[in-house]
């Protein structure tokens, strides 16, 4: 079975920095993209950035370049996502998600449980 | 950017209704669109891929339909369990996109 479990949900204060894990199990890692995707309080999804585990090679949303750093550990088939300067906006959940083809962009499946991350003085 | 703009916003619906959920492309992108239902305090779920593709585990009662710029999510006799947010996806090109969501209440 196909699994991605996201690390615990994370209080952080303005301007911190917040790093989130997604472990990956019952797949080859290095298969498929890995992409983060947020979701604000009552809102909807909006994708961050992807990374292609087997070479590193990052895509960043232009919201984000600049503050987002995905990264992905082939030692532990887990993929991070790092977000600095963080802000009150930046409240919300954040998810990891599974490319679907080998070396191709199509629909995410499956996803992770979600981290929510709050930002508050 | 391609931008999916989806409507309705948000639909009450009686049980055994029929529900249809439009998302429009703000440019062509063939076939490049999926659907994904999200249920409250859950992770999205892959309904649909490239715009009509049934899923393994979905019910038949969900199908899609469309290609280039509009699209169609239908739901045949909705069920109580189909009470949900649905949002479209185009991977067409980056960077990828979501609709702004369609919440599907139950009357």
């Amino acid at each position: 079975e196909v699994q991605l479990v996201q690390s615990g949900a994370e209080v952080k204060k303005p301007g911190a920095t917040v790093k989130i894990s997604c472990k990956v199990s019952g797949y080859t890692f290095t298969d498929y993209y890995m992409h983060w995707v947020q979701q604000a309080p009552g809102k909807g999804l909006e994708w961050m950035g992807l990374v292609d585990p087997e070479d590193g090679e990052t895509i960043y949303a232009e919201k984000f370049q600049g503050r987002v750093t995905i990264t992905a550990d082939t030692s532990t088939d887990t993929a991070y996502m790092e977000l600095s300067s963080l802000r009150s906006e930046d409240t919300a959940v954040y998810y990891c998600a599974t490319d679907s083809i080998n070396g191709a962009y199509n629909w995410f499946d499956p996803w992770g449980q979600g981290t929510l991350v709050t930002v508050s003085s | 950017e391609i931008v999916l703009t989806q409507s309705p916003d948000f639909q009450s619906v009686t049980p055994k209704e029929k529900v249809t959920i439009t998302c429009r492309a703000s440019q062509s992108i063939g076939s490049s669109l999926h659907w994904y239902q999200q249920k409250p305090d859950q992770s999205p779920k892959l309904l649909i891929k490239y715009a009509s593709q049934s899923i393994s585990g979905v019910p038949s009662r969900f199908s899609g339909s469309g290609s280039g710029t509009d699209f169609t999510l239908t739901i045949n006799s909705l069920e109580a369990e189909d009470a949900a947010t649905y949002y479209c996806h185009q991977s067409s090109s980056l960077p990828l996109t979501f609709g702004g969501g369609t919440k599907v209440e139950i009357k």
